[in-house]
């Protein structure tokens, strides 16, 4: 049974704090992705990564960064936490292929106060 | 860049009869489209794709069409029921590609 396993599924910080998700998978893919799900907006890309150690910036970067240092973990850092950016987070990963499902974990519900 | 558009955003029906969603992409180097089904407090699941070489498929209630030449690909249940109530994710991605695109979602609502 494939997993994607994200550390917390609810998460509440204070503006300014410097926060961390975490994102495990066991399925050996090469890549993994974060989205940010807001009503009417749907699943927006924050980052991605192909491989150890490398990584993309989709639609919405700013405010965010990650780290991918082994191939299992993605980490998505939010330097100092908003309020805006109170939104519940996806961790997704793919193998590599033309034509391959995306497997997300459960969600992390993020609220910065 | 590259963006998918999805109608409606809400669609409510009666059970067992027909719900129809539509997507359409920009890219025109997309080849895969796969649908994904959110229910509540849940994660996003694949329910259906197809690949840019066919224009249609079916499993079971769900089909999926695909028109290459207008950029445009659907999603058809057919007698619904209530447990389809939930919010379908249409996408795209290239072959090989590291990025999927996701619309912004459709709130479906069946009715018993």
């Amino acid at each position: 049974d494939v997993k994607v396993t994200q550390s917390s599924r609810y998460l509440v910080k204070r503006t300014g704090e410097k926060v961390f998700l975490e994102c495990v998978q066991d399925m050996d893919h090469e890549n993994m992705f974060w989205y940010r799900q807001d009503p009417g907006l749907g699943l927006r890309l924050i980052y991605f990564s192909y491989d150890v150690k490398m990584k993309e910036k989709g639609d919405i970067p700013e405010g965010y960064s990650v780290s991918r240092e082994k191939k299992e973990r993605f980490s998505l850092i939010l330097e100092s936490a908003s309020t805006n950016q109170t939104s519940m987070y996806l961790c997704a990963s793919r193998g590599t292929g033309g034509y391959t499902e995306a497997f997300f974990g459960q969600g992390t519900r993020l609220t910065v106060v | 860049g590259e963006n998918v558009e999805q109608h409606p955003s809400t669609l409510s029906v009666q059970e067992g009869d027909s719900a129809v969603i539509k997507c359409t992409y920009s890219d025109s180097a997309s080849n895969y489209f796969p649908w994904y089904k959110q229910e509540l407090g849940k994660r996003p699941q694949l329910i259906i794709d197809i690949r840019s070489n066919v224009g249609e498929k079916k499993d079971q209630r769900i089909a999926v069409t695909l028109n290459k030449t207008a950029k445009h690909f659907s999603l058809h249940i057919t007698e619904t029921q209530p447990e389809d109530s939930a919010v379908y994710f249409c996408a795209a991605s290239r072959g090989g590609g590291f990025k999927t695109i996701f619309g912004a979602g459709t709130r479906l609502f069946v009715k018993a």
